[in-house]
C-alpha cells in the first residue's frame, strides 16, 4: 500500500511568489494535517482538515491556506512568500482524528 | 502555549550501548508519541503512550509515561547504527486535539 505521497518534493521560489503544495493521504485515512518544520526545529502544526471541513488552525499568518478534496487530498497554499517561509513542509494522514498519524517524506521549500 | 523541551539535545555515543532521553512539558498530557526523523524524511510513529505510568515496548525501544503526565522516557537498547536520527516525542493539545505539538529534538549519533 502506498504512503502518505507529497509533491512536489523539492521546490525553489522566489519571495513574494505564491507556492501550492499537495498531498495524497493514505487509501481510506480521511484526516490530513500539515506542518512546518524549519531546519534543527520540530515540526509546526498548520492545518488539520477531516471530512474536508477545518478542524484545526495553527498560529500561522493568513498568507498560509489549505483545502480539501473529496478523495481526501489536500493542497496547501502559500502566498506573498517570505525568506522565512524557507522550510520542510510535511503532510500527515489519519484514519481518525486525532491519533496515528503517519507523515509523508515532504517537500522542501526554498524561498531566495 | 504549549512546550515539549527534550534533552539531551543531542548525544554521541558508541554501538552496543543504552540510551536514554527525556521530555518534559509545562502542562499535563493525556498521550505522549515518540517519533524517529531520518534525513529527508518525515518523522516515524515508534511508541504511543495513553495512560500515566504506561510503559511500553517495540524492539528494542522502551518509553514510559510519566505519573505527573508532565513527562515522558525514551530508551533504546543495545544501538545499532541505524538509531542515528532525530528522536522527537509529541503529544495533542494545544487548543485543539487535532494538533500535534513536538518537542525540540535529541540528535542521536552512534559510533562504531
Amino acid at each position: 500500500d502506498a504512503g502518505v505521497t507529497q509533491s512536489p518534493t523539492h521546490l525553489i521560489k522566489t519571495r513574494g511568489q505564491q507556492v501550492t503544495l499537495r498531498c495524497s493521504p493514505i487509501s481510506g485515512h480521511k484526516s490530513v494535517s500539515w506542518y512546518q518544520q524549519v531546519l534543527g526545529q520540530g515540526p509546526q502544526f498548520i492545518f488539520q482538515y477531516y471530512e474536508k471541513e477545518e478542524r484545526g488552525r495553527g498560529n500561522f499568518p493568513d498568507r498560509f491556506s489549505a483545502r480539501q478534496f473529496p478523495n481526501y487530498s489536500s493542497e496547501l497554499n502559500v502566498n506573498a512568500l517570505l525568506l522565512g517561509d524557507s522550510a520542510l513542509y510535511l503532510c500527515a494522514s489519519s484514519a481518525t482524528v486525532p491519533y496515528g498519524y503517519t507523515f509523508g517524506s515532504g517537500t522542501r521549500l526554498t524561498v531566495v | 502555549g504549549q512546550q515539549l523541551n527534550q534533552s539531551p539535545q543531542s548525544m554521541f555515543i558508541q554501538e552496543g550501548e543504552d540510551v536514554s532521553m527525556n521530555c518534559t512539558s509545562s502542562s499535563i498530557f493525556n498521550t505522549w508519541l515518540w517519533y524517529k526523523q531520518d534525513p529527508g524524511e518525515g518523522p516515524v510513529l515508534l511508541i504511543a503512550l495513553y495512560k500515566a505510568g504506561e510503559l511500553t515496548s517495540n524492539g528494542r525501544l522502551t518509553a514510559q509515561f510519566g505519573i505527573t503526565r508532565k513527562d515522558s522516557f525514551l530508551n533504546i537498547s543495545a544501538s545499532i547504527p541505524s538509531d542515528v536520527g532525530i528522536y522527537f516525542c509529541a503529544g495533542p493539545g494545544g487548543g485543539t486535539a487535532s494538533k500535534l505539538t513536538f518537542g525540540t529534538g535529541t540528535r542521536l549519533q552512534v559510533t562504531l
